[in-house]
């Protein structure tokens, strides 16, 4: 079974320059987030979709990312326009809710090998 | 989700067991105890996860105290490979399923 995939492996783009990310989860998993990791800081959630709703984008940081997973399937990440604190490791996660009894739930997220911007 | 506390690095010796220690003293009933592992600059990787019991996998074991505040993964026989930082997160899944990543304990296996 293929794992999360991510596209491209490194970006480098100019400062106000616009790049896209892309995310493939693993077939079959509804959800799907984004996460960061910027120089010397804490991996950090940007959102998370249910299929192909935002179920929570509370780690956004701002309007200049805008993130769409359009037929619920793979994900974009889109950075317009790129500023220089916008470099780091950007990563995906997928998983499969498993629901139990009551209000109790877990899921394990898959993370791809992520996607290293440099903004310049 | 409760907040957790880890020592910030460990060494351990290849082949013996590496027990990393988690505090989660403010953890409710209902969050879930999971670990990650991030090895060098890949994306983390899940490891294991428990609730009140003791539960062991292929790559670990995770021993919870019986009242739940804190926590042990423990790798039975420590490789090279298993050089990572390890996280230690808690999180409920009720509503918001995203994962709060501290500082972790970078984990170094020593020939």
């Amino acid at each position: 079974e293929a794992g999360v995939t991510q596209f491209p492996s490194h970006s480098v783009i100019e400062k106000g320059q616009t790049v896209t990310l892309r995310c493939d989860p693993i077939s079959g998993h509804d959800n799907l987030y984004w996460y960061r990791r910027v120089m010397g800081k804490e991996i950090k959630f940007l959102l998370h979709f249910v299929k192909e709703s935002k179920q929570d984008e509370s780690g956004m940081p701002n309007n200049r990312f805008l993130a769409e997973r359009t037929g619920g399937t793979y994900s974009t990440l889109k950075v317009q326009p790129a500023e220089l604190e916008d470099s780091g490791v950007y990563f995906c996660a997928s998983s499969q809710l498993t629901r139990l009894a009551g209000s109790s739930s877990y899921n394990e997220q898959f993370f791809g090998p992520g996607t290293r911007l440099t903004v310049l | 989700d409760a907040k957790t506390t880890q020592p910030p690095s460990m060494d351990c010796a290849e082949g013996r067991a590496a027990n990393l220690p988690c505090n989660h003293s403010t953890i409710s009933g209902n969050e879930y105890v999971y670990w990650y592992r991030q090895i060098h600059s890949q994306g983390p990787q899940y490891i294991i996860h428990g609730l009140k019991n003791n539960e062991t996998n292929e790559m670990a074991s995770l021993i919870i105290t019986e009242d739940r505040k804190s926590s042990t993964l423990i790798l039975p026989h420590a490789t090279l490979r298993d050089t990572a930082v390890y996280y230690c997160i808690v999180n409920s899944g009720a509503g918001s399923y995203q994962l709060t990543f501290g500082k972790g304990t970078k984990l170094s296996v020593i020939p």
